[in-house]
């Protein structure tokens, strides 16, 4: 596609229960990011995708959180047993290449709140 | 994790005026980005300057990097109402995965 998709745009649920954010990335873009930010706050890291190669999980606040790249392409990241802390805007973000570092183009973001 | 930090956290100027932001950050890095933010959604990429380098222009946008006191500042030249968003300093921190600081919000006023 033309840029980082990602879907829903806005997702409500309520406490206690499972959600899938999905993330498709600019096509033949090896790397892929997830990132979340708070209200008012800067981009927390919660894992990096690169190539066939194991993802840096080290983001991850919990292990209620995990997240796969199928086929090197599309990501989900899953958040289960959601509590209200994890209202926050979920950025995905690929790029071409790791080193020597490029450019990250990020996608509009899934608003996730939790009630 | 290693963080680049934005300075100041808000300013306010008038159209027509150049707005400078600052960001510091902790450890060697491979190379620092500079992002925009707008209305809290999608960042959009402005410029990269990796740690080789000490200054960079893009249009109105001018970027200096200096390894030596791990700070590096975005100069914005006339800035227009347009400009208005949140500005985000993002390094590597050797890793090659971007880290952000909390930013930097910028007015306009036209």
């Amino acid at each position: 596609g033309a840029g980082v998709s990602q879907s829903p745009s806005n997702k409500v649920t309520e406490k206690g229960k499972d959600v899938e954010l999905r993330c498709d990335p600019i096509s033949g873009h090896t790397a892929l990011y997830w990132y979340r930010q708070s209200l008012g706050q800067g981009l927390e890291f919660l894992i990096y995708f690169q190539g066939n190669s194991a993802p840096d999980k080290s983001g991850l606040p919990s292990d209620r959180f995990s997240a796969e790249r199928t086929g090197g392409s599309v990501s989900t990241l899953t958040i289960q047993r959601t509590q209200q802390e994890d209202s926050a805007v979920y950025l995905c973000a690929s790029s071409l290449s790791r080193p020597p570092g490029t450019e990250a183009f990020f996608g509009q973001g899934t608003r996730l709140t939790v009630v | 994790s290693q963080q680049g930090e934005e300075d100041p956290q808000a300013l306010s100027i008038q159209e027509g005026e150049n707005a400078t932001m600052n960001c510091s950050y902790k450890t060697s890095i491979n190379n620092l980005q500079w992002y925009r933010q707008n209305s809290g959604r999608g960042l959009v990429h402005l410029i990269l300057i990796r740690s080789n380098e000490r200054e960079k222009h893009s249009g109105r946008l001018r970027v200096t990097l200096d390894t030596s006191k791990k700070s590096s500042s975005l100069l914005i030249t006339a800035s227009r109402a347009a400009d208005t968003a949140s500005y985000f300093c993002a390094t590597d921190g050797g890793s090659y995965i971007p880290t952000f600081g909390r930013g930097t919000s910028l007015i306009v006023h036209p």
